[in-house]
């Protein structure tokens, strides 16, 4: 019975390059969020997503970030051409409905070089 | 603005006793609140939950206390053990509309002395 997947676990990327961040909630979810929480703050949410749809991306910068959900596979996290700001762990969260509560994964941190 | 307040970044408290960690929010709208405990590189994990129709919420050790009036939480553990260090994050959100993600506050690291 395994938990929020998220890989990698560790992530280098130097400036101008791409991180790409995957999620895998648990068996039988189909809500994800992502949240981000930068050195010395808490989590901040980035965005929410059901199968194959963006449902609520309030949190999300407006440039060189994305998400997906797709039928199949695993919740991707995607930014482009990163900067040393983007520095953070991010966390995936899952819920079987909207309004349960959601587990969280490990979380991937991003170094930013 | 910060719209979940967790005034305290530390709390010490000795093995046995009573844990109280406090936390603040200035939304009206928040009608559901949470608690997550945190480790080190770890994900956080889901303590306990209030809805804002009730005043008391108690799980175990831990029971969560809100007053809506204040719109002031606060998370009880007790008896405090070891395993307990950790850092404690108050959650809140509503429900009509609006954001679906929770809104963190920024922690409150508790540390257990023997």
């Amino acid at each position: 019975n395994a938990g929020v997947m998220q890989n990698p676990r560790h992530l280098v990327r130097r400036r101008g390059q791409e991180a790409r961040l995957r999620c895998s909630p648990m068996k039988g979810h189909s809500h994800v969020y992502w949240y981000r929480q930068l050195p010395e703050e808490g989590l901040k949410f980035m965005v929410y997503l059901q199968k194959e749809n963006i449902i609520d991306e309030s949190g999300m910068p407006k440039e060189r970030f994305s998400a997906e959900f797709p039928k199949e596979g695993p919740s991707i996290l995607r930014i482009q051409q990163v900067v040393r700001g983007d520095s953070a762990a991010y966390f995936c969260a899952s819920s079987p409905a909207r309004d349960l509560g959601a587990f969280f994964g490990q979380g991937t941190r991003l170094t930013v070089v | 603005d910060q719209q979940v307040k967790q005034n305290s970044p530390s709390l010490s408290v000795q093995e046995g006793r009573i844990s109280i960690l406090n936390c603040d929010y200035t939304n009206s709208m928040f009608d559901y609140f949470l608690w997550y405990k945190k480790y080190p590189a770890e994900g956080p994990t889901f303590l306990i939950s209030i809805s804002s129709i009730k005043d008391k919420n108690e799980d175990g050790r831990f029971t969560v206390f809100l007053n809506k009036s204040a719109k002031h939480l606060s998370l009880h553990i007790v008896p405090s053990q070891p395993g307990d260090s950790a850092v404690y994050f108050c959650a809140a959100r509503y429900s009509g509309g609006g954001a679906d993600g929770l809104t963190f506050g920024k922690g409150t690291h508790l540390i257990i002395q023997p």
